[in-house]
């Protein structure tokens, strides 16, 4: 099974509208970490944004949000009023503390998004 | 701020040559690791490592071996290159001793084996 599924191969978003990436999830572990990265077409891949499995709170970088619904075992990505610079490759992670190897990421498979001017 | 480099960002080889992607990063890291990126596929895990000549296997290590002799060095070594190993290996680091865990990545190596 996967452990980190990105249903949205692609969006588009009109410029200064919010979008939402959706991530869901796959883990027996109680603890674990989710993370978002964002790659633009230049290629490096820029950590965005992390949750714990025990925080109560969602996480929020600036523009960035993250909707933590841990019961759905999701953890969808918002970014809020979207720029032309936003248009990137993004990719949801996964570390688990318990079950998996504590130090390595897993990736989904990312969801293109087209911001539109 | 943590740099990782990537030895080049483009390679061309021939099926059947030995390859050699170079990663040192700069900020005393313990875990290295190497993931091949392809479409549709997201990043996948060749191998990694947390410390000087400790490796793991991760979810697709066949064809490819490592080494790390020095803590800030991680090469990914493709012994003899196939075609089906035409792809974009990114190299990462990260540590455990301080914030999140997180990845910090290099820029890619873009490797096409012809």
């Amino acid at each position: 099974a996967q452990k980190i599924t990105q249903t949205q191969p692609g969006m588009f978003v009109q410029e200064k509208e919010a979008v939402t990436l959706d991530c869901t999830y796959d883990t027996s572990d109680q603890s674990y970490g989710l993370f978002w990265y964002k790659q633009p077409s230049s290629g490096e891949m820029i950590f965005l944004i992390y949750q714990g499995s025990y925080d109560e709170q969602n996480a929020t970088e600036g523009r960035y949000s993250l909707n933590f619904q841990k019961a759905r075992k999701s953890a969808n990505l918002v970014i809020s009023a979207s720029q032309l610079g936003d248009s990137a490759m993004y990719f949801c992670a996964m570390r688990e503390v318990l079950s998996g190897s504590a130090r390595q990421l897993t990736f989904g498979s990312g969801t293109q998004l087209t911001v539109l001017p | 701020d943590v740099k990782v480099t990537q030895s080049s960002r483009y390679l061309v080889k021939r099926t059947g040559e030995k390859v050699f992607l170079e990663c040192v990063q700069d900020m005393d890291h313990e875990n290295m690791f190497w993931y091949r990126q392809d479409p549709g596929l997201g990043l996948r895990l060749i191998y990694f490592s947390y410390d000087v000549k400790m490796k793991e296997k991760g979810d697709i290590p066949e064809g490819y071996s490592v080494s790390r002799e020095k803590k800030e060095r991680f090469s990914l070594i493709l012994e003899s290159a196939s075609t089906n190993q035409t792809s974009m290996y990114l190299c990462a680091s990260s540590t455990q001793r301080r914030g999140t865990g997180e990845l910090f990545f290099g820029e890619g190596s873009r490797l096409t084996v012809l």
